[in-house]
């Protein structure tokens, strides 16, 4: 069953930091670029950042560039995002996402990044 | 960055009727890379289609995509109980990926 598993999240205060992961299992995970959406609260849907099968090239959403940095661990079938200088805004539901053909097909079940002091 | 702006909002409609959702790009986006997306609530986003008009995997045939340029559109032929949700497009440009805000299409 191809899966993606978010985890990493929970409570941070402003200014803070915090690393997400997300295990991908069921397919090849070096064959595809893989992303990350977040969602606030009763709000849409938001790209966070993206990565390259290799890792050579990165993409970020212009609202955390500079703050959040994405890498991956093929050997180990990992994404990671690294998120710094946390703000109130960045509080949302963070998922994991597969991309294929431009288009995100497979979605892990996220995982919760609050920012509150 | 490419806008997306969804239309409308809100979708009133019945069991049975016609869905169509628009969505309208800041700038011209390749009809490649043009998605959209269904949430249903405390639910995980599904793709529904691709490449405008192409539909993932398992999608029923009553789900159809069209537009091209700025102007795109999700057809719903005739609702089922259960595509009362909510729908982003979504698009890829430029190294930039971006979402609609959404149409919750809800029964009447």
């Amino acid at each position: 069953e191809v899966q993606l598993v978010e985890s990493g999240g929970g409570l941070v205060q402003p200014g803070g930091s915090l690393r997400l992961s997300c295990a991908a299992s069921g397919f090849t995970f070096n064959n595809y670029d893989m992303h990350w959406v977040r969602q606030a609260p009763g709000k849409g849907l938001e790209h966070v950042a993206g990565i390259r099968t290799d890792g050579g090239s990165t993409y970020y959403g212009s609202s955390v560039k500079g703050r959040f940095t994405i890498s991956r661990d093929n050997a180990k079938n990992t994404l990671y995002l690294q998120m710094g200088s946390l703000r109130a805004e960045d509080m949302a539901l963070y998922y994991c996402a597969r991309r294929k053909i431009s288009a995100f097909d497979i979605w892990g079940r996220g995982t919760m990044v609050t920012v509150s002091s | 960055e490419i806008v997306l702006t969804q239309s409308p909002g809100t979708l009133s409609l019945s069991p049975g009727e016609r869905a169509t959702l628009s969505c309208r790009a800041s700038q011209s986006v390749s009809s490649s890379y043009l998605a959209w997306y269904q949430q249903k609530p405390g639910q995980v986003p599904r793709l529904l289609m691709y490449g405008t008009s192409n539909r993932a995997t398992g999608i029923p045939d009553r789900f159809s995509g069209s537009g091209s340029g700025t102007d795109f559109t999700l057809t719903i032929s005739r609702l089922e109980p259960e595509d009362f949700a909510v729908y982003y497009c979504q698009q890829y440009g430029a190294s930039t990926w971006t979402f609609g805000q959404g149409t919750k299409v809800e029964i009447k």
